[in-house]
């Protein structure tokens, strides 16, 4: 079975340009979470997704970004205008626990950004 | 804010040796998990321990979780290379989808 397939998996942009993150969960799982990791902050949660509907988005560092899910199979990550302190690992993982509970997090291989 | 500390950050030790890696909050968990990642991967679920005082063994790897369900601790016996990676505990509360993860554990097994 294909895992969470996220894409690019490598991006170099310069600062000001518009950067979309984007990830195919694994079928059938209903929760979606967006992750950055850096070597500094670690593994931080930006928004997650229940049911295709954003449940919390208080890790978006600010309006620069915002994420999507269209359907059940899909989510961008989007970054508008990108910066050079956004360079980072994104991780999209999904879930299939309830909504009361956090079970196991499938992630996909990352997308590694870096802004120059 | 939860927070969870993770130590030792880094840690290199010869194969063969046993090791332990702390991760510690004051604040209570519901259940913890712990992961490992490998360069250039995601995050991959080892284990998950839901109940005060749980002990779980997977092959050369005991987690316990803490009486008080706030600290965990990983070890792993007779250390491999295959060990190397970074160990990440992640915690979440009663009633809570999202995890809070620690900084991670960067280890080194040397053959």
């Amino acid at each position: 079975d294909a895992g969470v397939i996220q894409s690019p998996r490598h991006e170099v942009t310069e600062m000001g340009q518009e950067v979309t993150l984007r990830c195919k969960p694994i079928s059938g799982h209903n929760s979606l979470f967006w992750y950055r990791q850096t070597m500094m902050r670690g593994l931080e949660l930006l928004i997650y997704f229940n049911n295709n509907v954003p449940i919390d988005d208080s890790g978006m560092p600010e309006d620069r970004f915002s994420a999507k899910m269209p359907n059940a199979s899909f989510s961008t990550l989007k970054i508008q205008p990108s910066e050079p302190r956004d360079s980072a690992v994104y991780f999209c993982a999904s879930s299939a626990a309830g909504t009361m509970a956090a079970g196991e997090q499938y992630f996909g291989p990352g997308t590694r950004l870096t802004v120059t | 804010t939860q927070l969870l500390e993770q130590s030792p950050q880094f840690l290199s030790i010869q194969e063969g040796e046993n090791l332990t890696v702390y991760c510690n909050s004051s604040s209570v968990f519901s259940s913890l998990q712990w992961y490992r990642q490998e360069p250039g991967e995601g995050p991959v679920l080892l284990v998950t321990v839901v109940t005060g005082g749980e002990v779980k063994k997977l092959k050369r790897l005991t987690f316990q979780f803490g009486d008080a369900r706030k600290d965990s601790s990983l070890h792993i016996t007779a250390a491999q290379p295959g060990d190397t990676g970074l160990y990440l505990c992640a915690g979440a509360t009663q009633g809570a989808q999202k995890l809070v993860f620690g900084q991670g554990t960067r280890l080194t097994i040397n053959p």
